[in-house]
């Protein structure tokens, strides 16, 4: 099966910071990338989807400023955490889909977690 | 908008019985369906789904799900557990008409599996 890879896998950074978490479509073009984030003992919620050369579609409530998404190729995905603080501290998702129609089968990364300090 | 029920956030069975968990939905137009099974240190991973068509779809790994559009539920099964069935499961709805749920998974809020010997 496809697969999506995401790095890195874990990170511990300073409040203020900003930090970077990477999302590639190893074998197969990625139309449409998904950013999700879970919570201890929750459900992924969505934070934004963004479609190559298109800027992201945040979900209401998600902060465009401080989380900022970028898929510049068919094979990547960032997504930067600016100015971290605690509360920003969480489990990062992503997957992708190759294609734009919804019932095709999104394929997920592994997840990032990241703690703030 | 669209949301996702998952009755009992764990259940317990024995190896060889039956496995159930249950999935409702709310949506404004029957939605697409999927279950993904998440393994420790793993990303998600799609077990099965329903767009169109028979409403009884088989998935990977034994596991079964119906679609009843009377009673919103999307409920996975599986005749007989085994013990790497352990894990966690997430029914997610996709919206498929016009609107702000259009291509975007919303997720349950999971259902932990374990497996007795």
């Amino acid at each position: 099966g496809a697969v999506v890879s995401q790095h890195p896998s874990w990170v511990i950074c300073k409040s203020g910071t900003s930090v970077k978490i990477e999302c590639r479509s190893l074998d197969f073009q990625a139309t449409t990338m998904f950013w999700y984030r879970q919570f201890p003992k929750q459900s992924l919620m969505l934070m934004a989807t963004s479609n190559e050369g298109s800027k992201a579609t945040y979900e209401q409530g998600v902060e465009k400023d401080k989380f900022l998404i970028n898929h510049a190729s068919l094979t990547l995905s960032t997504l930067t955490v600016t100015s971290a603080h605690p509360e920003d501290s969480s489990f990062y998702i992503c997957s992708a889909r190759g294609s734009r129609r919804p019932g095709d089968e999104q394929f997920f990364g592994p997840g990032t977690r990241l703690t703030v300090l | 908008a669209q949301s996702v029920t998952q009755l009992g956030s764990h259940v317990s069975v024995s190896e060889g019985a039956l496995v159930l968990l249950r999935c409702n939905y709310s949506s404004s137009v029957p939605p697409y369906l999927f279950w993904y099974v998440q393994y420790p240190n793993q990303g998600l991973q799609l077990l099965l789904k329903y767009t169109t068509g028979a409403t009884l779809v088989k998935g990977i790994n034994g596991f079964e799900a119906e679609f009843k559009k009377s009673e919103t539920s999307f409920h996975l099964t599986k005749p007989s557990a085994h013990m790497s069935d352990a894990a966690e499961y997430f029914c997610a709805v996709s919206g498929v008409a016009g609107g702000t749920s259009y291509g975007k998974l919303t997720f349950g809020q999971g259902t932990i599996l374990t497996v007795h010997p």
